[in-house]
């Protein structure tokens, strides 16, 4: 079973920030938090992972609570094109015996509203 | 294009035939996996390789499925005697493992329609 909940859907207005939750209570020290989206029918898309820190790239922006038991992405000015299900992941890391392959929830269904 | 890419990208079989799928990973990756994922679901994790040796099976792969990847390069997925329950995407991401944590890469996937 996933380890982090999210919620099925939400809405956004292009143009405004989306920002998708991610509950993952139960993650450890040694775990950490991705995030990776697919558009229909196409292979999931990376977006951005993070451990500790809040992280940036050219995508989007993670969140990650002091505590960790959640986490935050944000895509700053979300456009059409970023109608897609969002998934969150927690997964091990190398040095923790961790190489498995992730473990996908239900995701969220982010739309985009023009 | 440098991408993980997958033949074919459709399939279209009868039940009880055999069927066997391509993936080639990003050059120099060293990880290799493959994933289900079936209608309305996210995917699901099959197995993977490190280089040429395979190191972990999911309990969803039973008998009929085999992979493969001969000198740590591509990788083929069979399935044999297909059943409609088989029908679903197959994905495959290749990572390359270097400490810490390997992100994996998404290829297209595979659609396979067993009728």
């Amino acid at each position: 079973d996933a380890k982090t909940t999210q919620p099925p859907s939400m809405d956004c207005a292009e143009g405004r920030a989306a920002n998708l939750p991610c509950n993952h209570s139960t993650i450890s020290g040694n775990e950490y938090v991705y995030w990776y989206r697919q558009i229909h029918s196409q292979g999931p898309q990376y977006i951005i992972h993070g451990l500790k820190n809040n992280e940036t790239n050219e995508m989007a922006s993670l969140i990650i609570t002091e505590d960790r038991k959640s986490s935050t992405l944000i895509l700053p000015h979300a456009t059409l094109r970023d109608t897609a299900v969002y998934y969150c992941i927690v997964r091990v890391s190398n040095s923790g015996g961790g190489a498995d392959g992730l473990t996908f929830g239900k995701g969220t269904h982010l739309i985009i509203q023009p | 294009d440098t991408g993980v890419s997958q033949n074919p990208r459709h399939k279209i079989t009868k039940r009880g035939q055999n069927v066997t799928f391509r993936c080639d990973p990003i050059s120099e990756h060293n990880r290799l996996y493959w994933y289900r994922q079936t209608l309305g679901q996210g995917p699901e994790f099959l197995t993977y390789f490190q280089n040429e040796a395979q190191l972990e099976k999911s309990r969803l792969l039973s008998d009929r499925f085999s992979a493969e990847r001969p000198k740590g390069s591509f990788s083929t997925l069979e399935i044999q005697r297909t059943e409609q329950g088989d029908s679903a995407m197959y994905l495959c991401a290749s990572s390359l493992e270097k400490g810490g944590t390997d992100t994996q890469y998404f290829g297209p996937g595979t659609r396979l329609t067993v009728l």
